[in-house]
């Protein structure tokens, strides 16, 4: 069964702290994504990384950062938190090859819901 | 104008009822669209997937894509309780590697 694991369910921070949310995938995927949704604003993509040590910049990476040392670890960093980042955070997974050239689904963790104070 | 655009609802049904839940696009670059299903507390699961135009239909649930119009919809039939959650729909110019652009989910409430 396929399994993404996000290292936390719930997380209160005071601001100003430093952040770490780990996310861990065992489906020897390629592809790892990290998402903040937000009600009225849906999932909005922060960072993703096609490969170990590979990241790219999503739609509002502002205030993050991210780490991939191991395939199966994705972690997203906040630097400093701010209360604005009080959000659901979702990490997804998917593979980077498709023989059969269908779609590669995206595999999501059941999210963590941080609070900043 | 967004690129994907969903209505939040809530969208209120009783048991049996047939839904229709729809996205609309702007970007004509966009060769696969999916349904997620998201339950209270829970991370999105896929639904359903289409590739271009067509239908698909899968047990009680049909995903209908039209290119031209830009318009995809997901239609539930025999709605049950169970049925109950948020759909997002997403959309995706590649088959893989890349991230998905959602829309911002539509709540579902199917009473008994």
């Amino acid at each position: 069964d396929v399994k993404v694991t996000q290292s936390s369910r719930y997380l209160v921070k005071r601001t100003g702290e430093k952040v770490f949310l780990e996310c861990v995938q065992d489906m020897d995927h390629e592809n790892m994504f990290w998402y903040r949704q937000d009600p009225g604003l849906g999932l909005r993509l922060i960072y993703f990384s096609y490969d170990v040590k590979m990241k790219e910049k999503g739609d509002i990476p502002e205030g993050y950062s991210v780490s991939r040392e191991k395939k199966e670890r994705f972690s997203l960093i906040l630097e400093s938190a701010s209360t604005n980042q009080t959000s659901m955070y979702l990490c997804a997974s998917s593979s980077g090859t498709s023989p059969g050239g269908g779609y590669n689904e995206q595999f999501f963790g059941p999210g963590t819901r941080l609070t900043v104070l | 104008q967004k690129e994907v655009e969903q209505d939040p609802g809530p969208l209120s049904v009783p048991e049996g009822a047939i839904v229709s839940l729809n996205c609309t696009y702007s970007n004509s670059a966009f060769q696969y669209f999916m349904w997620y299903r998201q339950y209270s507390r829970k991370g999105p699961e896929l639904l359903m997937y289409t590739y271009s135009s067509g239908n698909k239909e899968d047990g009680r649930f049909t995903a209908q894509v039209d290119k031209s119009s830009k318009y995809i919809s997901l239609f539930i039939r025999d709605s049950q309780p169970s049925d109950s959650a948020t759909y997002l729909c997403a959309m995706s110019a590649h088959q893989a590697g890349t991230a998905l652009i959602f829309g911002k989910g539509t709540t579902l409430s199917v009473s008994s």
